[in-house]
């Protein structure tokens, strides 16, 4: 079946550090992947996506590039602030038959200052 | 509006009786979602809507949940004799068809308690 993968939290990090969160997939097909986020207190916003393999979402200093080789889709940003602390969800979307998006468990990141 | 509204923001409610939370989508989306997301936990698909298409309710945990839609309206997810587990955010998401890769606005949520 389609399912997303990420790894657990929560992630411990101290200011300017660097982050990867990772997160695999299996799918049919060929799906978009999704990075949301969501900030305490507030509802899930995108990120960033990606459409096809080998293509780089970027937004707010974080990047993921979907590696159909890998079925891989690892969030990564080079210098943390305390701001990004938040829960990360990784998703796909699948690319024909509907519009069901299957979300990852979610991973929480705490920056320390 | 702006975005996606979600009525009640805050619902407790004992056991065994019946809820009905609403989800205003934003004007023009013709997709909407309903997921669950449990304390501690990811979202959890629960049923979607795309236009005049029938609903894939292949997420809805039990006979006892059941949403409706209103052409490209508003939506209704209703909960029947509810039990301690329902207790979770309930999270409401549009989309529209015309964009490339149908990015999905959520709504802020309703949080569940039964008590």
């Amino acid at each position: 079946g389609n399912s997303v993968t990420q790894m657990e939290g929560p992630v411990t990090l101290s200011e300017e550090a660097f982050l990867t969160i990772n997160c695999t997939y299996t799918a049919t097909g060929y799906p978009s992947l999704f990075w949301y986020v969501q900030y305490p207190g507030e509802g899930l916003q995108l990120l960033l996506k990606a459409t096809k393999a080998d293509d780089k979402g970027s937004n707010k200093g974080f990047e993921a590039t979907y590696r159909k080789e890998t079925t891989s889709f690892h969030l990564e940003k080079g210098s943390v602030q305390v701001s990004d602390s938040a829960v990360y969800f990784c998703a796909l979307r699948l690319g024909t038959g509907g519009f069901k998006t299957i979300f990852g468990a979610g991973t929480r990141l705490f920056v320390k200052a | 509006g702006a975005g996606v509204s979600q009525s009640p923001s805050n619902k407790v409610t004992e056991k065994g009786k019946d809820v009905e939370l609403r989800c205003d989508p934003i004007s023009g989306h013709t997709a909407l979602y309903w997921y669950r997301q449990r304390l501690g936990q990811g979202l959890e698909f629960l049923i979607y809507f795309q236009g005049n298409s029938a609903p894939d309710k292949s997420g809805l945990p039990s006979d006892r949940f059941s949403a409706e839609r209103t052409g490209e309206s508003v939506s209704t997810l209703t909960i029947q004799r509810t039990q301690q587990e329902d207790s979770a955010v309930y999270l409401c998401a549009s989309s529209s068809p015309d964009r490339e890769v149908h990015e999905q606005y959520f709504g802020p949520g309703t949080r569940l308690t039964v008590t």
